[in-house]
């Protein structure tokens, strides 16, 4: 089976603006989740979507947002974007989450740079 | 602090010695997920722990979990280049699915 895909693998943005990220689960998952990672706050839980329905969400302003297609696919939408979220952000699939035993399976993430 | 908490920070081995890693919460552990990543790259999945007292291997590394302690442990055999990395806990401390809260990191060299 393919992996989880993300697109774009680098971005580089000005502050104010809009950005799209894209992610492709592995075939069969229906549960998506992003997470942003910087060097300083480390690896965070951005929300999770299962079946076009968000599930959680972490601790993040309203600027970041997301949603889930029929065919599970997944983007996630920064807006107003500020210095502060350049980072890595790594979208990762499963089957039905963890709380059902299937555990994560990630991406290799979107480098998004705000200058 | 955090509520993840990863010792060593890193850690720099000769090849061919063993090495062990920990990760202690602050919580309760509901799941305990062992990832491997290669620099600005993607998470490599190696194991996942439910149950306390659980032992898991796979090729030269084990992870250990202990319900009571609140911690898990990765040890890796006989050390090699290709183990290089870094190696992130990950729990759900909520019970909530798929919210996993991850440690800082442990930042692993071997040298040949």
């Amino acid at each position: 089976k393919a992996g989880v895909t993300q697109t774009p693998r680098y971005l580089i943005k000005t502050r104010g603006q809009q950005v799209t990220l894209s992610c492709s689960p592995i075939s069969g998952h229906r549960s998506v989740s992003w997470y942003q990672q910087t060097p300083g706050q480390g690896l965070q839980f951005l929300f999770e979507y299962f079946s076009e329905t968000q599930r959680n969400k972490g601790n993040f302003p309203g600027r970041f947002s997301g949603r889930q297609f029929s065919n599970s696919r997944s983007e996630m939408n920064v807006s107003t974007l500020e210095l502060g979220d350049s980072a890595l952000y790594l979208c990762a699939s499963s089957e039905y989450g963890t709380a059902n035993n299937s555990p994560l399976h990630f991406g290799n993430g979107t480098r998004l740079t705000v200058t | 602090s955090q509520e993840l908490e990863q010792s060593p920070q890193s850690l720099i081995v000769q090849e061919g010695k063993n090495l062990t890693i920990n990760c202690t919460s602050s919580k309760t552990l509901y799941g305990l997920y062992w990832y491997k990543q290669k620099y600005g790259e993607g998470l490599i999945f190696l194991m996942m722990l439910q149950k306390g007292g659980e032992e898991k291997s796979h090729e030269k590394i084990t992870a250990k979990l202990d319900e009571k302690k609140q911690q898990s442990s990765l040890h890796i055999t006989a050390s090699q280049p290709s183990h290089a990395g870094i190696y992130l806990c990950g729990a759900d401390l909520n019970n909530a699915g798929n919210m996993l809260t991850f440690g800082g990191g442990t930042r692993l060299m071997v040298k040949p």
